[in-house]
């Protein structure tokens, strides 16, 4: 079966320290993995897209067929990135996990 | 401006009493999709169309019907609905991926349902 796994339903960093948001998939085949982030109160918009490899606000995800993972990273976070983040599987077929909730303290 | 727009934004009714969400695209996408965010749970399809009169269900699509008799809108309607309804809906938009490419979703800003 298909599916998203993000473990971290909330994940509390201070300003200025690294932060790394899980997602685990299950998946059949060659996965399409995303990330999108939802700040408060607003619509769901394209982080990254793992064919892409790049680097958005400077997060950055790498694919790990060996570990099914696709986690995100960034080096020092910042209090504007706290959000909702979620890492759907799929194409045009979005399947998506609980999300992690990132609050970065300042 | 390119976007996905969603009317109404908010809605407060009761149950039984008929409602229809808009969505309209103005990016000439052949796909769009209906997602309801419900805390803990993400996000879950409840319909998708690949094109002008061509729907299929996703993952949670009872109790919903939609329509797409033009290529820009794609209308989540609730014949009778109930309390479990109660949910954030987003519609979502998209070109049709070749094979072998990835195509992101844009979405709309969401309409809050309260079903009483």
């Amino acid at each position: 079966a298909q599916r998203v796994t993000q473990p971290e339903k909330l994940l509390s960093v201070f300003k200025g320290a690294p932060v790394e948001l899980k997602c685990n998939y299950s998946y059949s085949g060659s996965p399409e993995l995303f990330w999108y982030v939802q700040y408060s109160r607003q619509r769901l918009q394209l982080l990254l897209r793992h064919i892409s490899r790049e680097s958005i606000k400077g997060f950055t995800a790498d694919l790990n067929k060996g570990e099914t993972s696709f986690h995100l990273k960034k080096p020092f976070a910042q209090e504007e990135d706290s959000a909702m983040y979620y890492c759907p599987l799929g194409s045009y077929k979005l399947i998506f996990g609980s999300g992690t909730r990132l609050l970065v303290r300042p | 401006e390119a976007q996905v727009t969603q009317n109404p934004r908010y809605l407060i009714t009761v149950t039984g009493k008929k409602l229809t969400v808009t969505c309209s695209q103005n990016m000439n996408h052949e796909y769009m999709s209906w997602y309801r965010q419900d805390p803990g749970l993400g996000l879950r399809q409840i319909y998708y169309s690949m094109n002008v009169e061509v729907t299929d269900k996703g993952d949670v699509p009872e109790g919903y019907k939609v329509s797409r008799k033009e290529k820009r809108n794609f209308p989540l309607i609730l014949e009778s609905p109930s309390p479990n309804q109660t949910s954030l809906y987003f519609c979502a938009s998209s070109v049709l991926p070749l094979t072998g490419e990835v195509a992101p979703q844009y979405f709309g800003p969401g309409t809050r349902l309260l079903v009483l």
